[in-house]
């Protein structure tokens, strides 16, 4: 298994309070995305980095930040958390994009925003 | 028209039977798919990922690309109740980083 490991596992917070989840990869991947996933929509892209300090947004990225300052780090940060955002969240890396190499997910996070 | 369509099912198969998950795609430049199954409450799991047209063989599982039809099926012989899962199909979206990803087929198999 791809050693991606996700903290917290679960969080309850309140609308308008900042959260940051954290991604940890031991693969030395360059790629690492995030994604919140839900009933009838999928797995929907927020953000993703190809390399440190190297980020772009995804198709769901408004209220969302990330930061990578090292490789096997990408953080997942919430400004000011909405009820819209309560979701499960995963984080998932790659060898190589462009390559078309496949990604591995991590366990995930679920988040719910009261 | 969605980048990448599938029957969100259910698809419900006696054990034993062959499943036929079907995936659709709008970007011709696509080169790369990929299956994913996911338990309830669990993260998706890499299933088979396939490059080229025809078929490619992995145990139970068989995934089968036709570019010219813009689509790729996973097939799963001598289903079994385990296998009862959503599967994802997942496309890279050529000239960029990503990947897009079908909202899933949620399947069944009876025992």
């Amino acid at each position: 298994d791809a050693g991606i490991t996700q903290s917290p596992r679960h969080k309850v917070t309140e609308t308008g309070t900042p959260v940051t989840l954290r991604c940890h990869q031991t693969e030395n991947h360059r790629y690492m995305y995030w994604y919140r996933q839900d009933p009838g929509h999928g797995l929907r892209l927020i953000h993703y980095s190809y390399g440190v300090k190297d980020t772009d947004k995804g198709e769901v990225s408004d209220g969302y930040s990330v930061s990578r300052s090292k490789t096997e780090d990408f953080l997942l940060t919430l400004e000011s958390a909405t009820s819209s955002q309560t979701s499960v969240y995963f984080c998932a890396i790659s060898e190589s994009a462009y390559s078309n190499q496949p990604q591995h997910f991590g366990d995930g996070t679920r988040l719910s925003i009261l | 028209q969605k980048e990448v369509e599938q029957n969100s099912g259910p698809l419900s198969v006696p054990e034993g039977a062959i499943a036929s998950l079907n995936c659709t795609y709008s970007d011709r430049g696509s080169q790369s798919f990929f299956w994913y199954r996911q338990y309830s409450g669990k993260s998706p799991e890499l299933i088979m990922f396939i490059y080229s047209n025809g078929d490619k063989e992995d145990g139970r599982f068989t995934a089968q690309l036709n570019k010219a039809s813009q689509y790729v099926s996973l097939l799963i012989r001598d289903s079994q109740p385990s296998d009862s899962a959503t599967y994802l199909c997942a496309v890279n979206r050529p000239r960029t980083y990503k990947y897009i990803f079908g909202t899933g087929t949620r399947l069944k198999v009876l025992a």
